[in-house]
């Protein structure tokens, strides 16, 4: 079975800072990874998702993600972050074929960006 | 906007009731998901559909039962209704079940039991 923590429950920051939000991920099998933002009464959207291929996978709104097989992690950054960023962040992943499409997702991490 | 349409936004009702939760996927999308978000368990997967036909289970309770109709809409039917039923419910699409099929989420209904 696969399973992700994310290591940070909350993390606070300061406008126009950079931030990196960690997850790890624990699988026997191969892994398709992704994130997920939250804003406040929404819905889950895919900022970006890794499959195969860079280790580093663009996103949306400037974010950006490293795949780390040695280390099993996927963690999230941004080198400069707005108000508008926000949310609650979750990593999420799809390990192995069986699980097809279906998502394991973390606790979530709360990205508040104060000004 | 991601397609999915999620109905009704609230609900709120009392302990041993039976309420349905109505989701309507993305144009184009077969395959349709449960999701289960509270505080103390965050989000688990209850239950997954394709075309019709369940395609995987997750965390779901006896008391919980699900459906796709022929029009792909789907259905989440919560029964003997408990106060830790309380959650967020999010249904969610993708275009197939493989695993790069990326997955569409609404809104979610929120429901709380009193």
């Amino acid at each position: 079975a696969q399973s992700v923590t994310q290591l940070d429950s909350q993390v606070p920051v300061f406008e126009e800072a950079p931030v990196e939000l960690r997850c790890n991920y624990s699988s026997s099998v191969s892994v398709y990874l992704f994130w997920y933002v939250q804003y406040p009464n929404q819905g889950l959207q895919l900022l970006l998702k890794y499959l195969s291929g860079s280790t580093l996978v663009k996103g949306i709104n400037g974010f950006e993600a490293e795949f780390n097989k040695s280390q099993t992690s996927f963690h999230l950054r941004k080198p400069s972050v707005h108000i508008s960023d926000t949310a609650e962040y979750f990593c999420a992943v799809s390990a192995g074929e069986t699980s097809g499409s279906r998502l394991t997702f973390g606790e979530g991490t709360q990205l508040t960006v104060n000004p | 906007d991601s397609g999915v349409t999620q109905t009704p936004k609230h609900l709120i009702t009392a302990t041993g009731q039976r309420v349905t939760l109505r989701c309507s996927p993305r144009s184009g999308d077969l395959s349709v998901y449960w999701y289960q978000q509270s505080l103390d368990q965050g989000l688990q997967f209850l239950i997954q559909y394709y075309n019709g036909e369940e395609r995987a289970k997750g965390n779901i309770l006896e008391r919980f039962s699900a459906q796709q109709f022929p029009d792909l809409h789907s259905e989440l039917n919560l029964s003997s209704l408990e106060l830790g039923d309380s959650a967020l419910y999010f249904c969610a699409s993708s275009v197939a079940t493989s695993r790069n099929s990326p997955l569409h989420f609404g809104n979610g209904t929120r429901l709380t039991v009193t």
